[in-house]
This record gives C-alpha cells, structure tokens and sequence, in this order.
C-alpha cells in the first residue's frame, strides 16, 4: 500500500524550544491527516488533526500545516515542555483507511 | 470520559500456544479496528468492522489470525498459533467514522511476549 514518511525518527530539544516533525504522503486521495501522542506503556492519543479544506490549524502550543501540493504536513510544537515527551505518529486517511508513520520519539531536555 | 477497553494488558505465551485478546470500543462506535505495533514503529492495520461486519482485513494472516464482532458491541482477536515473530502490541481502537472520516480512539493495547 502507499506509505506515509515521517521525519525525524527522534528529536531532542531544550525545554522551551519549539520541535517540528513533517510527514510525507503519496495518496492523493487522502483528506484527513491526525497527529497522535503516544506515552509509554499507553495507546496513542489524537493531539490535533487537520482536513485537506485547511491549510493550518492551531491548538494552544500545538499547531498543524498541510501543503496538499506537496503531499507534506508538519507538527509544530512552540514553548516545549518536558511533559511533551513522548512518540508522535502522524497518519493520512480517506474513508477507506488510514496510514500511520513509523513515529518520531521526541525528548525535552529540562 | 468514555475510553476504549482492552484485557489482557499483557499477555506472556509459548509458540505454538493459542491466544486471545478483547476489546470493548466506545459506546455507540459502529467502527472497530485492531492494529499490532510492532517496537519502534507505527500502528499497521489488521482488521477493520462496522458494526459486525469486516471492511477490511486484507493484512490480516488468515492462516493463524481471527477476528470477529458477533454482536457489533465488543470483540476479539485470536492467534493460533502463536509465532515468536507476532511479539507486539496489539492495539484497539474506536470511531464513530469509517476510517479517515474522524478520529479513532484507541485503547491501551494489549502487549504480547512470544517465548
């Protein structure tokens, strides 16, 4: 099936410091991409999603951009705290199925 | 909050063992999916339900994997036998929607050790 590629495989970052993490999609069709946290020993949990109608999207810290052009969408993250830490996995969706990425394990460094 | 329920949390088995796992989605969800992570990656699908029926459980290793819903509600997903190489988490999760069309909540997994 048609992959999705997520970039970087980990980041560490200073507490205070803003981390960035991009997904890459090749389906066309896709029209929903997630972001998903997920903590050690727990199933992955919606962060913030975004449609392909919008171009960005923001949440307080957290904020989605989608370039459908480019088949590529990013996570922002500013203000990083050390409860940040975690894997996040995007994924690109259609109404048939969804496709998650091999996540990025993210570490704030206090 | 209403939250996706899984048992066993982990689960310690020989190869060639049969195993189950269960999974109640959220109330009202007519979508089930259980995926397996294997370490250091992302969730793959394995098999997709609306309500009792499977839309798609075209990576799911029929030879040795099931997975049914009778009644729509809650379900389960059987190995057997068990192989060192299925050593995963075995995740649930729920939507209101099929597939991409919203968010899908997941449960805590159910982790599996193949000796």
């Amino acid at each position: 099936g048609e992959n999705v590629e997520q970039h970087p495989s980990t980041l560490s970052v200073q507490e205070g410091d803003s981390a960035v993490i991009k997904c890459t999609y090749s389906d066309s069709a896709s029209n929903y991409f997630p972001w998903y946290k997920q903590e050690l020993g727990k199933g992955p949990q919606l962060i913030i999603d975004i449609r392909s109608n919008v171009g960005e999207k923001k949440d307080q810290r957290i904020a989605v951009t989608l370039n459908k052009t480019a088949k590529h969408f990013s996570l922002h993250i500013t203000e990083t705290q050390p409860e940040d830490s975690a894997v996040y996995f995007c994924a690109d969706g259609n109404n048939n199925d969804m496709r998650f990425g091999a996540g990025t394990r993210l570490t704030v460094k206090p | 909050e209403a939250e996706v329920a899984q048992s066993p949390r982990y689960k310690i088995t020989e190869k060639s063992q049969a195993v189950a796992f269960w999974c109640d989605p959220i109330s009202g969800h007519a979508t089930l999916y259980w995926y397996r992570q294997i370490l250091g990656q992302g969730p793959e699908l394995l098999v997709q339900f609306q309500d009792e029926s499977v839309v798609d459980d075209s990576q799911l290793p029929k030879d040795r994997f099931s997975a049914e819903r009778l009644k729509g509600v809650d379900s389960t997903l059987k190995i057997q036998p068990a192989e060192l190489g299925d050593s995963a988490m075995y995740l649930c999760a729920s939507s209101f929607l099929l597939a991409g069309g919203g968010e899908q909540f997941f449960g805590p997994g159910t982790r599996l050790t193949v000796l």
